[in-house]
């Protein structure tokens, strides 16, 4: 149980195109989830709350015009990297808890490799 | 400010050594703590999940504990094997449930053959 997908696993994309990623909870309903960015030999770092039906709530620092964040559905949070540049070539993570479930912990999707040329 | 600090960063060892990672963390008002593994390029996979209100957790060759007073958890790593080679990384939750995971750096383990 509690399995999150996340969607696609690596992207290349030019410069001021935009790219959207995907996170899905695949066997529970996730009011919120999160987006973590990781730069190489890094720790996580997090980015913002992703909160079905309302606005997110970013971090100090992200630009939130920049990194768009919608919770549509009680299962799928999506990050749209806006006019990218390649200062934004990162690994992009997002988690969820399946709140109603037995296991108290937070399940991670596989990552989103994104490079920007 | 929360912070995890996780000591060393960096480990090498022998196949079949039994080892320790450290975990420290600031604020002691935590929910829980988690220890996962990241293998290069890829998400993390959870190891143990310990609740503020737990001593330690066992999986496997895995053993976490937690002394949140102290504000310390330790991941103990018996027999060692090269698959095990990977980065660890601790993060706690403060608060209340359903806030963000704080992450600390990682420890990136290699186990030779």
């Amino acid at each position: 149980g509690a399995v999150v997908s996340q969607h696609p696993s690596w992207v290349i994309c030019k410069s001021g195109t935009s790219v959207k990623i995907e996170c899905r909870s695949l066997d529970f309903q996730a009011t919120t989830m999160f987006w973590y960015r990781q730069f190489p030999k890094k720790s996580l770092m997090l980015m913002a709350t992703s909160n079905e039906g309302s606005k997110a709530t970013y971090e100090q620092g992200v630009e939130k015009d920049k990194f768009l964040i919608n919770h549509a559905s009680l299962t799928l949070s999506t990050l749209t990297v806006t006019s990218a540049h390649p200062e934004d070539s990162s690994f992009y993570i997002c988690s969820a808890r399946d709140v109603n479930g037995f296991y108290d912990g937070y399940t991670f999707g596989s990552g989103t490799r994104l490079t920007v040329v | 400010k929360q912070e995890v600090t996780q000591i060393p960063a960096a480990l090498s060892v022998p196949e079949g050594e039994n080892l320790v990672l450290n975990c420290s963390f600031t604020d002691s008002a935590i929910y829980n703590l988690q220890w996962f593994r990241q293998d290069p390029g890829k998400g993390l996979t959870s190891l143990l999940l310990i609740q503020s209100s737990q001593r330690e957790q066992t999986s496997g060759r895995l053993n976490a504990s937690l002394d949140k007073s102290s504000g310390r958890s330790t991941l103990y790593i018996a027999a060692s094997q090269p698959g095990d080679s990977a980065t660890y990384l601790c993060a706690v939750t403060i608060g209340q449930a359903g806030t963000a995971l704080i992450f600390g750096k990682g420890t990136t383990l290699s186990v030779s053959s």
